[in-house]
């Protein structure tokens, strides 16, 4: 079965220092892969995905294709950055759907 | 633009009540999702449908009913609410034409079953 794993549940830092959203994704083929964000008291909206190669609010994230891993990095962690992140692959085929991890809650102390 | 709405935001029922959670699109997306979000659990898939006039299961749709009424228009009915239908649940909508389209979503409707 095609899966997303996502190992922390909560992730806490403070404000000025480096964040590493871990994911990792089961191999099936060669996913397009999303990062989603939810902050609080907002819909769920896209962060990044990576056939964009781009840097949204300061984020980026790496794919490796040989750790089957895409983690959401960020070297100063602002407060705003406090939120619910998902990240989600998309394998394709007949669905084409999005398969959304667990989700990690990070939050920046001041 | 509103995007993608959804109607009720909130709702209690009754174990064995029906309802219909509603939801609407003004972007000509062709493809809608029901989503729910479960504390621990991420966002599961309901039901999806792909074009106007198709629907398919997702990953959890045991205890659903959808209806894709027009291309903007993708209903999710409850028939017989149990408590494990307690959730927020997500309505979205992409392109849906190529894999790395972006999804929109609703607000939510958070739905509770005594």
């Amino acid at each position: 079965a095609q899966r997303v794993t996502q190992p922390e549940k909560l992730l806490s830092v403070f404000k000025g220092a480096p964040v590493e959203l871990k994911c990792n994704y089961s191999y099936s083929g060669s996913p397009e892969l999303f990062w989603y964000v939810q902050y609080s008291r907002q819909r769920l909206q896209l962060l990044l995905r990576h056939i964009s190669r781009e840097s949204i609010k300061g984020f980026t994230a790496d794919l490796n294709k040989g750790e089957t891993s895409f983690h959401l990095k960020k070297p100063f962690a602002q407060e705003e950055d406090s939120a619910m992140y998902y990240c989600a692959p998309n394998y394709g085929g007949s669905q084409g759907n999005l398969i959304f991890g667990k989700g990690t809650k990070l939050s920046v102390k001041p | 633009n509103a995007g993608v709405t959804q109607t009720p935001k909130f709702q209690v029922l009754k174990t064995g009540q029906s309802m219909t959670l509603q939801c609407a699109q003004d972007m000509n997306h062709n493809s809608m999702y029901w989503y729910r979000q479960d504390p621990g659990m991420g966002l599961r898939l309901i039901y999806y449908s792909a074009s106007e006039g198709t629907t398919d299961k997702g990953e959890v749709p045991n205890g659903y009913n959808v209806s894709r009424l027009n291309k903007r228009e993708f209903s999710l009915r409850l028939e017989s609410a149990a408590p494990s239908q307690t959730s927020v649940y997500f309505c979205a909508s992409s392109d849906g034409l190529r894999d790395t389209d972006t999804q929109y979503f609703g607000p939510g409707t958070r739905l509770t079953v005594l």
